[in-house]
Protein backbone atom coordinates (compact mmCIF):
# COMPACT_ATOMS: atom_id res chain seq x y z
CA UNK A 1 0.00 0.00 0.00
CA UNK A 2 1.47 3.02 -1.25
CA UNK A 3 -0.78 5.62 1.08
CA UNK A 4 -2.12 7.24 -1.81
CA UNK A 5 -5.75 7.04 -2.84
CA UNK A 6 -7.64 7.39 -5.69
CA UNK A 7 -11.26 7.11 -5.65
CA UNK A 8 -13.26 5.68 -7.66
CA UNK A 9 -11.03 3.14 -9.11
CA UNK A 10 -13.36 2.07 -11.91
CA UNK A 11 -15.63 4.66 -14.15
CA UNK A 12 -17.82 4.08 -16.91
CA UNK A 13 -19.34 6.91 -18.92
CA UNK A 14 -20.66 8.33 -22.28
CA UNK A 15 -19.33 10.74 -24.54
CA UNK A 16 -19.66 14.36 -24.06
CA UNK A 17 -19.85 14.04 -20.20
CA UNK A 18 -17.57 15.70 -17.34
CA UNK A 19 -16.40 13.15 -14.61
CA UNK A 20 -14.21 14.06 -11.16
CA UNK A 21 -11.00 11.62 -10.33
CA UNK A 22 -10.18 12.30 -6.76
CA UNK A 23 -7.14 11.91 -5.17
CA UNK A 24 -5.86 11.36 -1.87
CA UNK A 25 -1.47 11.75 -0.81
CA UNK A 26 0.17 10.42 1.65
CA UNK A 27 -0.04 12.19 4.77
CA UNK A 28 2.52 15.00 4.64
CA UNK A 29 3.20 14.96 0.84
CA UNK A 30 2.98 18.62 -0.52
CA UNK A 31 3.20 17.47 -4.39
CA UNK A 32 0.75 15.89 -6.54
CA UNK A 33 0.97 14.66 -9.98
CA UNK A 34 -1.26 13.70 -12.53
CA UNK A 35 -0.64 11.07 -15.51
CA UNK A 36 -2.59 9.64 -18.20
CA UNK A 37 -1.94 6.05 -19.59
CA UNK A 38 -3.88 4.70 -22.44
CA UNK A 39 -3.98 0.85 -23.04
CA UNK A 40 -0.39 -0.33 -24.11
CA UNK A 41 0.36 3.62 -23.82
CA UNK A 42 3.65 4.92 -21.89
CA UNK A 43 2.64 7.39 -19.04
CA UNK A 44 1.71 11.04 -19.96
CA UNK A 45 2.54 13.61 -17.16
CA UNK A 46 -0.47 16.11 -17.03
CA UNK A 47 0.56 17.98 -14.27
CA UNK A 48 1.66 18.56 -10.97
CA UNK A 49 0.17 20.99 -7.89
CA UNK A 50 2.93 21.50 -4.99
CA UNK A 51 0.78 23.04 -1.52
CA UNK A 52 -2.05 23.96 -3.62
CA UNK A 53 -0.53 26.21 -6.52
CA UNK A 54 0.03 24.70 -10.27
CA UNK A 55 3.87 23.60 -10.72
CA UNK A 56 4.27 22.62 -13.63
CA UNK A 57 2.64 21.50 -16.99
CA UNK A 58 2.77 18.84 -19.39
CA UNK A 59 0.54 17.41 -22.07
CA UNK A 60 -2.93 18.22 -20.52
CA UNK A 61 -6.11 18.85 -22.66
CA UNK A 62 -7.72 22.43 -22.38
CA UNK A 63 -10.91 20.10 -21.74
CA UNK A 64 -9.00 18.98 -18.81
CA UNK A 65 -8.26 20.81 -15.53
CA UNK A 66 -6.85 20.11 -12.04
CA UNK A 67 -6.52 21.57 -8.49
CA UNK A 68 -5.48 20.74 -5.24
CA UNK A 69 -7.24 22.03 -2.01
CA UNK A 70 -6.08 23.14 1.24
CA UNK A 71 -6.42 19.63 2.72
CA UNK A 72 -3.68 18.63 0.18
CA UNK A 73 -6.06 16.27 -1.73
CA UNK A 74 -6.54 17.05 -5.49
CA UNK A 75 -9.18 16.65 -8.33
CA UNK A 76 -8.59 15.71 -12.08
CA UNK A 77 -11.58 17.19 -13.85
CA UNK A 78 -12.47 15.85 -17.65
CA UNK A 79 -14.99 17.04 -19.44
CA UNK A 80 -16.45 16.88 -22.92
CA UNK A 81 -15.24 13.07 -23.08
CA UNK A 82 -14.34 11.54 -26.32
CA UNK A 83 -13.39 7.76 -26.82
CA UNK A 84 -9.88 8.19 -26.76
CA UNK A 85 -10.21 9.31 -23.03
CA UNK A 86 -10.58 6.42 -22.10
CA UNK A 87 -7.31 5.24 -20.16
CA UNK A 88 -6.03 4.78 -16.73
CA UNK A 89 -5.65 7.97 -14.52
CA UNK A 90 -2.50 7.85 -12.02
CA UNK A 91 -1.89 10.11 -9.50
CA UNK A 92 1.12 10.31 -7.50
CA UNK A 93 2.69 12.32 -4.23
CA UNK A 94 5.75 12.85 -2.91
CA UNK A 95 7.24 15.24 -0.33
CA UNK A 96 8.86 17.46 -2.12
CA UNK A 97 10.23 20.86 -0.99
CA UNK A 98 9.64 24.87 -1.84
CA UNK A 99 13.38 24.68 -3.15
CA UNK A 100 13.54 21.26 -4.86
CA UNK A 101 12.33 17.64 -5.72
CA UNK A 102 15.65 15.62 -6.71
CA UNK A 103 15.96 13.83 -4.19
CA UNK A 104 12.45 12.80 -3.30
CA UNK A 105 10.56 9.83 -4.33
CA UNK A 106 6.90 9.51 -5.29
CA UNK A 107 4.46 7.32 -4.52
CA UNK A 108 1.71 6.39 -7.03
CA UNK A 109 -1.97 5.38 -5.90
CA UNK A 110 -4.06 2.29 -8.07
CA UNK A 111 -5.37 4.37 -10.66
CA UNK A 112 -8.63 5.03 -11.72
CA UNK A 113 -10.03 3.12 -14.73
CA UNK A 114 -12.15 5.47 -17.12
CA UNK A 115 -14.23 4.54 -20.10
CA UNK A 116 -15.87 6.23 -22.41
CA UNK A 117 -18.66 4.49 -24.26
CA UNK B 1 15.63 18.54 -20.37
CA UNK B 2 17.96 15.48 -19.54
CA UNK B 3 16.96 12.28 -21.09
CA UNK B 4 17.15 8.25 -20.37
CA UNK B 5 17.99 5.26 -22.91
CA UNK B 6 16.75 2.32 -21.82
CA UNK B 7 16.79 -1.50 -23.87
CA UNK B 8 13.20 -1.78 -24.92
CA UNK B 9 13.07 -5.29 -22.98
CA UNK B 10 15.25 -7.78 -21.46
CA UNK B 11 15.70 -11.57 -20.42
CA UNK B 12 16.08 -12.93 -17.40
CA UNK B 13 15.86 -16.84 -15.75
CA UNK B 14 14.18 -17.07 -12.34
CA UNK B 15 16.88 -16.54 -9.43
CA UNK B 16 19.43 -15.02 -11.41
CA UNK B 17 20.75 -11.63 -10.92
CA UNK B 18 19.93 -8.77 -13.02
CA UNK B 19 21.25 -6.12 -14.77
CA UNK B 20 18.91 -3.25 -16.56
CA UNK B 21 20.88 -0.59 -17.92
CA UNK B 22 20.28 3.29 -18.31
CA UNK B 23 22.26 5.96 -20.28
CA UNK B 24 22.10 9.57 -19.43
CA UNK B 25 25.25 11.10 -21.17
CA UNK B 26 23.21 14.76 -20.69
CA UNK B 27 22.47 14.47 -16.57
CA UNK B 28 23.87 17.67 -15.10
CA UNK B 29 25.20 17.49 -11.63
CA UNK B 30 21.70 18.16 -9.83
CA UNK B 31 20.14 15.33 -11.45
CA UNK B 32 19.32 12.51 -9.39
CA UNK B 33 18.75 9.27 -10.48
CA UNK B 34 15.23 7.31 -10.72
CA UNK B 35 14.72 4.11 -11.02
CA UNK B 36 10.23 3.08 -10.51
CA UNK B 37 8.86 -0.06 -11.88
CA UNK B 38 5.08 -0.60 -13.18
CA UNK B 39 3.67 -4.34 -12.53
CA UNK B 40 0.77 -5.26 -14.97
CA UNK B 41 -1.99 -3.57 -14.30
CA UNK B 42 -1.00 -1.37 -11.09
CA UNK B 43 0.54 2.06 -10.33
CA UNK B 44 4.10 2.26 -10.86
CA UNK B 45 6.12 1.55 -7.46
CA UNK B 46 9.45 3.06 -6.26
CA UNK B 47 12.37 1.08 -6.49
CA UNK B 48 15.69 3.30 -5.85
CA UNK B 49 17.46 6.31 -6.20
CA UNK B 50 21.04 7.85 -6.39
CA UNK B 51 23.03 10.82 -6.87
CA UNK B 52 26.61 9.96 -7.12
CA UNK B 53 27.20 6.86 -4.64
CA UNK B 54 25.92 3.06 -5.56
CA UNK B 55 22.79 2.47 -2.90
CA UNK B 56 21.58 -0.04 -1.86
CA UNK B 57 17.72 -1.09 -0.57
CA UNK B 58 15.84 -4.35 0.29
CA UNK B 59 14.62 -4.09 -3.25
CA UNK B 60 17.64 -3.39 -5.33
CA UNK B 61 20.58 -1.94 -6.21
CA UNK B 62 22.02 1.31 -8.26
CA UNK B 63 25.55 1.07 -9.76
CA UNK B 64 26.35 4.63 -10.90
CA UNK B 65 29.19 4.68 -13.06
CA UNK B 66 31.95 7.23 -12.31
CA UNK B 67 30.91 10.27 -14.75
CA UNK B 68 27.22 9.30 -13.78
CA UNK B 69 26.67 8.85 -17.66
CA UNK B 70 24.89 5.72 -17.20
CA UNK B 71 23.52 3.49 -14.07
CA UNK B 72 22.50 -0.24 -13.52
CA UNK B 73 19.70 -1.17 -11.54
CA UNK B 74 20.46 -4.65 -10.11
CA UNK B 75 17.94 -7.37 -9.12
CA UNK B 76 20.05 -9.53 -6.84
CA UNK B 77 18.07 -12.71 -7.09
CA UNK B 78 15.24 -12.18 -9.81
CA UNK B 79 11.51 -13.77 -9.58
CA UNK B 80 8.42 -13.73 -10.99
CA UNK B 81 7.00 -11.03 -9.38
CA UNK B 82 9.40 -8.70 -10.35
CA UNK B 83 8.49 -9.33 -14.32
CA UNK B 84 7.45 -5.54 -14.58
CA UNK B 85 8.69 -1.95 -16.64
CA UNK B 86 11.31 -0.68 -15.08
CA UNK B 87 11.73 2.89 -15.72
CA UNK B 88 14.70 5.14 -15.35
CA UNK B 89 14.26 8.85 -14.90
CA UNK B 90 16.01 11.45 -14.00
CA UNK B 91 14.89 14.16 -11.40
CA UNK B 92 16.30 17.65 -11.18
CA UNK B 93 16.89 19.49 -7.78
CA UNK B 94 15.29 22.37 -8.75
CA UNK B 95 13.34 21.71 -11.68
CA UNK B 96 9.88 20.76 -10.67
CA UNK B 97 7.42 18.54 -12.78
CA UNK B 98 8.90 18.18 -15.97
CA UNK B 99 11.29 15.84 -14.93
CA UNK B 100 9.42 13.25 -13.29
CA UNK B 101 8.27 12.24 -17.23
CA UNK B 102 8.11 8.94 -18.24
CA UNK B 103 10.12 6.95 -21.14
CA UNK B 104 8.90 3.67 -22.53
CA UNK B 105 10.76 2.00 -20.05
CA UNK B 106 12.56 -1.87 -20.24
CA UNK B 107 9.87 -4.62 -19.83
CA UNK B 108 11.45 -7.45 -18.08
CA UNK B 109 10.62 -10.81 -18.66
CA UNK B 110 11.32 -13.77 -15.74
CA UNK B 111 11.21 -17.20 -16.61
CA UNK B 112 10.64 -19.60 -14.42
Amino acid sequence: DSGVTQTPKHLITATGQRVTLRCSPRSGDLSVYWYQQSLDQGLQFLIQYYNGEERAKGNILERFSAQQFPDLHSELNLSSLELGDSALYFCASSVSSRTGEGGTEAFFGQGTRLTVV
Amino acid sequence: DAKTTQPNSMESNEEEPVHLPCNHSTISGTDYIHWYRQLPSQGPEYVIHGLTSNVNNRMASLAIAEDRKSSTLILHRATLRDAAVYYCILRGYDNYGQNFVFGPGTRLSVLP
